[in-house]
């Protein structure tokens, strides 16, 4: 089992250009999240898929969509980036049953010049 | 709405020494409770959870942790540091969410704990 995969690993990006962040997991898992991660922050959620088809809004979507595209996948796209989406990126997954534990992939490093 | 205090951003201390990172949380309904780890460039791991089976509770690498109910902690202690517990430590908090129905993990601001040889 690979787990929770997410693609790119880095990028940097232009003010304004567009990127689509992929993740990808092989549990069967319902639920999928999408966190970005800051320096003394912790961690902030983007948007979460409570189960294949439906989708919703955490603590910081503004700027971001998402597309749940099937019950593996759940991608994350930078419309038009800003260099406050500098970030690193977390894709993460659970059963979504009560104990709610996340399994984490790798992070995506994105910096927005 | 939950949330979820961790008490020093930065904790040193030395190879053998007791570690003890704190955390405290809110939460409107008994709570499950995590203790994540991530190393440096890395994803998070989860070290521990409380489910309300045993207010004890022990994880992976020797760590271990106490829910306290009526301090509102769950503090994460192991009693001989190692090198290679050196890394960031995140507790949270998983109760219904507030953006939805699910639930959902709250995250505190997380401790980078340093072992000094």
């Amino acid at each position: 089992n690979a787990g929770v995969t997410q693609t790119p690993k880095f990028q940097v990006l232009k003010t304004g250009q567009s990127m689509t962040l992929q993740c990808a997991q092989d549990m069967n898992h319902n639920s999928m999240y999408w966190y970005r991660q800051d320096p003394g922050m912790g961690l902030r959620l983007i948007y979460y898929s409570a189960s294949e088809g439906t989708t919703d809004k955490g603590e910081v979507p503004n700027g971001y969509n998402v597309s749940r595209l099937n019950k593996r996948e759940f991608s994350l796209r930078l419309e038009s980036a800003a260099p406050s989406q500098t970030s690193v990126y977390f894709c993460a997954s659970s059963d979504g049953r009560q104990y709610n534990e996340q399994f984490f992939g790798p992070g995506t490093r994105l910096t927005v010049l | 709405a939950q949330s979820v205090t961790q008490l020093g951003s930065h904790v040193s201390v030395s190879e053998g020494a007791l570690v003890l990172l704190r955390c405290n949380y809110s939460s409107s309904v008994p709570p499950y409770l995590f203790w994540y780890v991530q190393y440096p460039n890395q994803g998070l791991q989860l070290l521990l959870k409380y489910t309300s089976a045993a207010t004890l509770v022990k994880g992976i690498n020797g760590f271990e942790a106490e829910f306290k109910k009526s301090e509102t902690s769950f503090h994460l202690t192991k009693p001989s540091a190692h090198m290679s517990d050196a890394a960031e430590y995140f507790c949270a908090v998983s109760d219904l969410s507030v953006y939805g129905s699910a639930r959902q993990l709250t995250f505190g601001s997380g401790t980078q704990l340093t072992v000094l040889p």
